[in-house]
């Protein structure tokens, strides 16, 4: 089985300064992980993924995140925070074997304050 | 190009009542997944097609849910005899292939109400 966990249900940073929103997961074989954010009464959107490669893995509108095989972890960060920013965030996983469907996290909401 | 869309936006029914939801993938796209975002199970998994093969149902809640996927493309979720505890946001997402790298693109959502 695999699972993934968003230890926080909402994070608060001033804009201008760095964040970071929290993942780790649990899932047999490779991991692939995902990252997608979500506006209200919006779908959800793509920011980035991690395949395989270079453990830091850049995505939209400046969001990076940073895979850790020890730690079981793929946290999302930016440098600098923007109040725009401000949404709902989902991390998710699929392993290499199994079920095509992606497992999420429980969501992190994201509160960006001028 | 045009992004995976889904119909009707919202839907308010009574309980009992049968509904249809409508999903067209993004141009291409082999694969397709439904999902169901609640409040108190998060985002969950119900059902995905790919191709002609035979249809992964191991997310389905139950026997009142059923899709299918016509001439590969336009996707219809239908539950019958709705209860309230289906009241959710209803996904839908595409990717090119059934592959554990590909991108699954999503949908706006479905709002389901059920009184």
């Amino acid at each position: 089985a695999q699972s993934v966990a968003q230890p926080e249900d909402q994070v608060n940073v001033a804009e201008g300064n760095p964040l970071t929103v929290k993942c780790t997961y649990s899932v047999s074989g490779n991991p692939y992980l995902f990252w997608y954010v979500q506006y209200p009464n919006r779908g959800l959107q793509f920011l980035l993924k991690y395949i395989t490669g270079d453990n830091l893995v850049k995505g939209s509108y400046g969001f990076e995140a940073e895979f850790n095989k020890s730690q079981t972890s793929f946290h999302l960060k930016k440098p600098s925070a923007l109040v725009s920013d401000s949404a709902l965030y989902f991390c998710a996983v699929r392993g290499d074997t199994g079920r095509r469907a992606l497992t999420f996290g429980s969501g992190t909401r994201l509160q960006v304050q001028p | 190009g045009a992004g995976v869309s889904q119909s009707p936006s919202n839907k308010v029914t009574e309980k009992g009542k049968d509904v249809e939801l409508r999903c067209d993938p993004i141009s291409g796209h082999t694969a397709l997944y439904w999902y169901r975002q609640s409040l108190g199970q998060g985002l969950e998994f119900l059902i995905y097609f790919q191709g002609n093969s035979a249809p992964d149902k191991s997310g389905l809640p139950s026997d009142r849910f059923s899709a299918e996927r016509t001439g590969g493309s336009v996707s219809t979720l239908t539950i019958q005899r709705t209860q309230q505890e289906d009241s959710a946001v209803y996904l839908c997402a595409s990717s090119v292939r059934d592959s554990s790298t590909d991108t699954q693109y999503f949908g706006p959502g479905t709002r389901l109400t059920v009184l």
